[in-house]
């Protein structure tokens, strides 16, 4: 299940299921959308990325979903490896500014085998 | 993906002294790169906007003074720590885009130890 606690919220899963970590974005005028894997000691690595007039995107073993109604974003991982443990940041791009992006505090996945 | 090449990937100096960070593009020109400072268990945090050929723009809270930015060429930048202290131990990480409605690509970090 997900925790939220002092330090990063960790999701723990079982090998072989799927997961979903979930994101609340802060401004309405962002439109775009990408999804960060960062493992211990690296730099964040691109997984997938979705603008705003989309609601649905679909990678290899991985969907983004946007509702904008809420603000919200989620990334799907489906068959779940100990390879995608890892931290995952989702990341908005507001309209207007000079091309920076925000970032959201980030999930711990934990991949059981 | 576009890459993006960080130097060094650790380092560990002395209070008091300098250290200097590299950021390449190597596939691509970025006229604009991104530093990040990043501590244990957190999300990157934006310290600076690196623009190629004028002064970057730092973000709310953090000294140009102390963390000199140089963006010389469309492939590299550079961030300066300056009379390095214990408390700017951490990890920077820097990225670039290769243009301003796409995705970031990030250098592999720096893990810097000041000692």
């Amino acid at each position: 299940g997900e925790s939220v606690g002092l330090h990063l919220p960790t999701l723990s899963v079982q090998e072989g299921d799927n997961s979903i970590i979930n994101c609340a974005y802060s401004n309405s005028a962002s439109d775009y959308f990408i999804w960060y894997k960062q493992e211990s000691g690296k730099g964040p690595q691109f997984i997938i990325d979705i603008r705003s007039n989309m609601d649905k995107r679909q990678g290899q073993r991985v969907t983004v979903l946007l509702n904008k109604t809420v603000k919200h974003l989620s990334l799907q991982i489906a068959a779940t490896q100990p390879g995608d443990s890892a931290v995952y940041f989702c990341a908005e791009n507001i309209g207007g500014s000079q091309g920076n992006l925000i970032f959201g505090k980030g999930t711990k996945l934990s991949v059981k085998p | 993906g576009a890459v993006v090449s960080q130097h060094p990937s650790w380092v560990i100096c002395k209070s008091g002294t300098s250290v200097k960070i590299e950021c390449r593009s190597l596939d691509f020109q970025a006229t604009t790169m991104f530093w990040y400072r990043q501590f244990p268990k957190q999300s990157l945090m934006l310290m600076a906007t690196s623009n190629e050929g004028s002064k970057a723009t730092y973000e709310q809270g953090v000294e140009k003074d102390k963390f000199l930015i140089n963006h010389a060429s469309l492939t590299l930048s550079t961030l300066t720590v300056t009379s390095a202290h214990p408390e700017d131990s951490s990890f920077y990480i820097c990225s670039a885009r290769v243009n301003l409605g796409g995705a970031a690509f990030f250098g592999q970090g720096t893990r810097l130890t000041v000692v």
